[in-house]
């Protein structure tokens, strides 16, 4: 079982700020980070896919860097939207072909 | 591309009861994940398929839970004598091959034991 660390663990902004988390993991047998989206009543929906130290991702507003060496990553929302509300998890994918998942950051963004 | 399918979404049991749980995944998709979720926590890694064949099973679940993917298409996971801590979202996902493949999960399904 990997420790897979996110933190904060829940965080309340306010729409228009921008905020960032973090995903701390073990940086041995290191495949790839996957981070995803949880809304409320719906499935974890995929954000990001990374593999490479130094990656960065961007989908719109969101966007991810990457350390395999030091094993974290950051996830940052610019300018948060109320549509951005729900619990953002990471996980790592390593030689065992599991992912195992944080405990999540829950964004609650309010107008 | 359907997406991957969960059913029920809501099962609610008897403590002692025994329940199935299935899963549908994306065709295309040879590897097949169950994770349960409890409130406050992420997804708990339960086994994965890839193909029929089950490679890993988490050394946290007991012997009265057992999955199966038949001919390496759809999945159930069973919980034998269901307890009240069985009670949980059991969620099933899906993926291709490959490191940049991600994770598409189904609903799940919101386990309740009385």
């Amino acid at each position: 079982i990997l420790n897979v660390e996110q933190s904060p663990q829940s965080l309340h902004v306010q729409e228009g700020d921008s905020t960032n988390f973090t995903c701390s993991f073990p940086s041995s047998n290191f495949y790839a980070l996957h981070w995803y989206r949880w809304e409320t009543a719906k499935s974890p929906e995929a954000l990001f896919v990374m593999t490479l130290n130094g990656d960065e991702k961007k989908k719109g507003r969101i966007s991810a860097t990457l350390n395999t060496k030091e094993g974290y990553s950051y996830l940052y929302i610019k300018g948060s939207q109320p549509e951005d509300s729900a619990t953002y998890l990471c996980a790592p994918y390593n030689t065992g072909n599991q992912f195992y998942f944080g405990t999540g950051t829950s964004l609650t963004v309010i107008p | 591309d359907t997406g991957v399918s969960q059913d029920p979404r809501h099962k609610i049991t008897k403590r002692g009861q025994n329940v199935t749980f299935r899963c549908d995944p994306i065709s295309e998709h040879n590897r097949l994940y169950w994770y349960r979720q409890t409130l406050g926590q992420g997804p708990e890694f339960l086994t994965y398929f890839q193909n029929e064949a089950q490679l890993e099973k988490s050394r946290l679940l007991s012997d009265r839970f057992s999955a199966e993917r038949p001919k390496g298409s759809f999945s159930t996971l069973e919980i034998q004598r269901t307890e009240q801590g069985d009670s949980a979202m059991y969620l099933c996902a899906s993926r291709q091959t490959g490191v940049g493949s991600p994770l598409h999960f189904g609903n799940g399904t919101r386990l309740t034991v009385t």
